[in-house]
């Protein structure tokens, strides 16, 4: 079964500081896509950054960047300059075959 | 623009009385989900339909049913809701085969049964 564990419940960072929230994953797959996805108080479920598994190079979009580390199964969000919009719940996915597979989430806070 | 509309956004019902949410997406998307958010457990998935008149069990199915008639809706009926059905519902689509664009969600249905 695959699994994907997000070890912080909640998080908190001041404005423009920067933060890093966890996630890791059990897949036997070899081909295989991470995601996270952001949901603020809206709901509305947002992406936030992709990456390959096939791919070593992390990916980046703009604010945010993931740490990937395929061999221990880590997936962690870096985000920098940390925002007031950016104030949610985050959660890391894993999708493989045609199954996503969702962690508990992050609840994070940018305090002013 | 491409979506997936979900309706109603915020429901309240009673127990036992039979309720449907719709979910229609404009993507020409094959594949379709719904999923429910509880605090705590993530989003788990309820049924999933790969294509026209294929439907399939999620983690979560019990207390629920689904129908593909049409590639762009899928709607999620409650026959007999419950209490413990109380939940924030998503719809979710996706192209099979392109994996690395990932979903598109609807965006949700607050469920409250009492």
């Amino acid at each position: 079964a695959q699994t994907v564990t997000q070890s912080q419940p909640e998080m908190s960072v001041q404005e423009a500081e920067t933060v890093t929230l966890s996630c890791t994953y059990d897949t036997s797959e070899n081909n295989y896509y991470l995601f996270w996805y952001k949901q603020p108080p809206s709901r509305q479920m947002i992406l936030v950054i992709r990456q390959e598994a096939y791919k070593q190079q992390n990916a980046t979009e703009n604010r945010f960047s993931v740490n990937f580390q395929k061999a221990a199964k880590s997936f962690s969000l870096k985000i920098s300059d940390s925002q007031l919009g950016d104030t949610a719940m985050y959660f890391c996915a894993v999708h493989t075959g045609n199954q996503f597979y969702f962690g508990t989430g992050t609840s994070l806070t940018v305090i002013p | 623009e491409a979506q997936v509309t979900q309706n109603p956004r915020y429901l309240i019902t009673v127990t036992g009385k039979k309720l449907t949410v719709t979910c229609s997406q404009n993507m020409n998307h094959e594949y379709m989900s719904w999923y429910r958010q509880d605090p705590g457990l993530g989003l788990r998935q309820i049924y999933y339909s790969m294509n026209v008149e294929v439907t399939d069990k999620g983690d979560v199915p019990e207390g629920y049913k689904v129908s593909r008639k049409e590639k762009r809706n899928f709607p999620l009926i409650l026959e007999s809701p419950s209490p413990n059905q109380t939940s924030l519902y998503f719809c979710a689509s996706k192209s099979l085969g392109a994996m690395f664009y990932g979903y598109t969600f609807g965006s949700g249905t607050r469920l409250t049964v009492v």
